[in-house]
């Protein structure tokens, strides 16, 4: 799977909308994009995925470059429940091979201020 | 439903026992995974199972961890003569099917710690 670079940390005010970059230069045409989250003392979260076009949840909203090469996570407004470590992830189509697992980098660790 | 449950939730053993980590994933799901977090660390992939294709064992650090998933389901994670640098978080989740569109879901974590 393709690496990707993304901020070390970040602040936001709660109630404030809050965007994550994440940079995958080296994506590839089938390789997804995940986004995954881990609040303190948790496993990890899933929260979002897409391909080419953007993707809107009950948890969030991705907003994916129209080259590929980044994409941005968007909290519409920040609780302190949404303070964790947030993990932006590519994953291969591969349905067999090597690329089924998910290789975590260092993420961003959000702080959420009241 | 149900999601991924593993057990114990947190296990503490001596320097040289073996130890055996339990995961169910939720029900129908094909592809089921196991990665560890040691303190402070990011995480790390172990193993992986799809269907009944042979395993992806490339993330196993030593000889001494070892995985079986009995019939499609349930899966045992065992560490061999363990080391104090096995202590860490071993986390299992599981995925409708292993490729890219498929979310995975992770279970609470077994807490490892070698005294």
């Amino acid at each position: 799977d393709a690496k990707t670079t993304q901020p070390n940390s970040m602040e936001s005010n709660e109630e404030e909308p809050v965007h994550l970059p994440c940079n995958h230069s080296t994506i590839s045409g089938t390789d997804y994009i995940h986004w995954y989250r881990q609040l303190p003392s948790q496993g990890p979260e899933y929260v979002i995925h897409g391909l080419t076009s953007n993707v809107n949840n009950r948890m969030a909203s991705l907003a994916i470059a129209e080259d590929r090469k980044s994409s941005t996570l968007i909290l519409h407004r920040a609780t302190l429940r949404d303070a964790a470590v947030y993990y932006c992830i590519l994953k291969g189509l591969n349905y067999g091979g090597s690329q089924g697992n998910l290789i975590f980098g260092k993420g961003t660790k959000l702080s959420v201020k009241p | 439903g149900a999601g991924v449950s593993q057990s114990p939730s947190n296990k503490v053993t001596e320097k040289g026992k073996d130890v055996e980590l339990r995961c169910d994933p939720i029900s129908g799901h094909t592809a089921l995974y196991w990665y560890r977090q040691s303190l402070g660390q990011g995480l790390e992939f172990l193993i992986y199972f799809q269907g009944n294709s042979a395993p992806d064992k490339s993330g196993l650090p030593s000889d001494r961890f070892s995985a079986e998933r009995t019939g499609g389901s349930v899966s045992t994670l065992t560490i061999q003569r363990t080391q104090q640098e096995d202590s860490a978080v071993y986390l299992c989740a599981s995925s409708p099917l292993a490729g890219g569109p498929y979310e995975q879901y992770f279970g609470p974590g077994t807490r490892l710690t070698v005294t």
